[in-house]
């Protein structure tokens, strides 16, 4: 069974531009999560999508944006990026449904990251 | 809102057994999650705690406290390739798994 992909592994950009990442889940995982891991700062919850629809969102500007497809892959957008938007984009996958307790709910597969430099 | 509280850095030699606290607060509480990542790799899932109590897989438990609002995870037999930043998690109020920010083990030999 593959596993969660991202793309594009590496980019770089300049400040002011704007940057779309794609993630393609697990086959059958509906649920997919994104989050912005920088040093000294972990992991950060940016959104969750479950059925294409954005279910959770963490405390991000609005540059920050994401969708999902009816094929449960996934793209998030930055606009108008800063220097501190240089980071590691992880997403990942899982059989969440929204039942805390379900099995799964709490197993996320992730990525391999887009590692985003803004120079 | 929801954080994770666990040691930024923990050191440790071959063989001995070290243990991750993670101290929580959550509204609403759905478990705590452990996630191990190498440097350069993508976070992988090691354990869970529903319940409180010792969850045991191979030389790595995890352990919950819900009364403490505490878990732990202990690796025993310590080898080098156990260094890596170890991750608590749990779901905040509504669906999203929120992270601490990372307990970094270097295992010398």
């Amino acid at each position: 069974k593959a596993g969660v992909t991202q793309t594009p592994r590496y980019l770089i950009k300049t400040r002011g531009q704007q940057v779309t990442l794609s993630c393609s889940p697990i086959s059958g995982h509906r649920s997919v999560s994104w989050y912005q891991q920088t040093p000294g700062q972990g992991l950060q919850f940016l959104f969750e999508y479950f059925s294409e629809t954005q279910r959770n969102k963490g405390n991000f500007p609005g540059r920050f944006s994401g969708r999902q497809f009816s094929n449960s892959r996934s793209e998030m957008n930055v606009s108008t990026l800063e220097l501190g938007d240089s980071a590691l984009y992880l997403c990942a996958s899982s059989q969440r449904t929204g039942q805390q307790g379900a099995p799964g709910a709490n197993v996320l597969t992730f990525g391999a990251g887009s590692r985003l430099t803004v120079l | 809102g929801q954080s994770l509280e666990q040691p930024s850095e923990v050191t440790a030699v071959e063989g001995a057994i070290v243990q991750i606290n993670c101290t929580y607060q959550t509204s609403g509480f759905y478990g705590l999650s452990w996630y191990q990542q190498h440097d350069g790799g993508a976070p992988t899932f090691l354990s869970y705690n529903g319940l409180d109590g010792l969850e045991e897989t191979g030389r790595f438990s995890s352990f919950l406290s819900r009364s403490d609002s505490y878990g732990y995870l202990l690796l025993q037999e310590l080898q080098m390739k156990d260094s890596a930043s170890y991750f608590c998690a749990a779901p905040q109020a509504g669906t999203a798994l929120i992270f601490g920010k990372g307990t970094t083990l270097s295992v010398s030999s």
